[in-house]
């Protein structure tokens, strides 16, 4: 059974740090693996998706890696705004033929940048 | 046109009321969700179609009924609800299953 940890829970840190997000997962046949930012009471924004074949993407000032052979994601953030505040949830698409479109979420990580 | 739109936005109801949740999106996706998220969880999905066909319903209670009248909009029909029911709901679409998931706003429901 798929099951998918982030770690740290909640980080704070002064604007301007670089920082990294942690997703772990317990299964490696993984189809893709989906970051996303949700403010509070609002809608999920996918921010990177990563197939299975891909070591890693960027956006702006994110990137995410991916290293399925130790079962592991990082969202790295540079240059942390106050804007950037929100929590952060990885989530990990199974690799079953058929049922490949479920998401198996982790519990995010609650970010607040400090001014 | 690059969003998923739900409405409403808020949404108060006793147990014995019939509402609807509506979702929309413009950008040709193939494949629409349901979605329930209580606070400080992650989604759980609810109900996936697939070019209109429900292919997979997560056990969902009887009392929410989907329904996928086009390509482009989602259903969501609430009678008899729980308290517990209470959530933010939340629709997604991808072009195909398995591509990137856009979500909406969400549906903030409270059942009295």
């Amino acid at each position: 059974k798929q099951e998918v940890t982030q770690i740290p829970a909640a980080l704070s840190v002064p604007e301007g740090e670089n920082l990294v997000l942690n997703c772990s997962f317990t299964d490696s046949a993984i189809y893709n693996l989906q970051w996303f930012r949700q403010d509070p009471g609002k809608g999920l924004t996918s921010l990177l998706l990563i197939q299975s074949s891909q070591r890693e993407q960027t956006s702006g000032r994110l990137n995410a890696s991916l290293d399925k052979s130790s079962g592991r994601s990082t969202l790295y953030i540079a240059a942390s705004q106050p804007g950037d505040s929100a929590t952060y949830l990885c989530a990990v698409r199974r690799f079953n033929a058929g049922n490949n479109r479920k998401l198996i979420w982790g519990l995010g990580t609650s970010l607040a940048v400090n001014p | 046109d690059t969003e998923v739109t739900q409405t409403p936005k808020h949404l108060v109801m006793g147990m014995t009321n019939k509402k609807s949740l509506k979702c929309e999106q413009h950008m040709g996706h193939r494949a629409m969700y349901w979605y329930k998220q209580k606070a400080k969880k992650p989604p759980e999905l609810m109900f996936v179609y697939s070019y209109e066909k429900l292919s997979i319903n997560e056990s969902v209670p009887s009392r929410f009924s989907p329904e996928c009248p086009n390509s482009s909009l989602l259903n969501l029909h609430l009678h008899a609800l729980q308290p517990e029911d209470s959530a933010l709901y939340l629709c997604a679409s991808s072009l195909r299953d398995a591509d990137t998931q856009y979500f909406g706003p969400g549906t903030r429901l409270t059942v009295l």
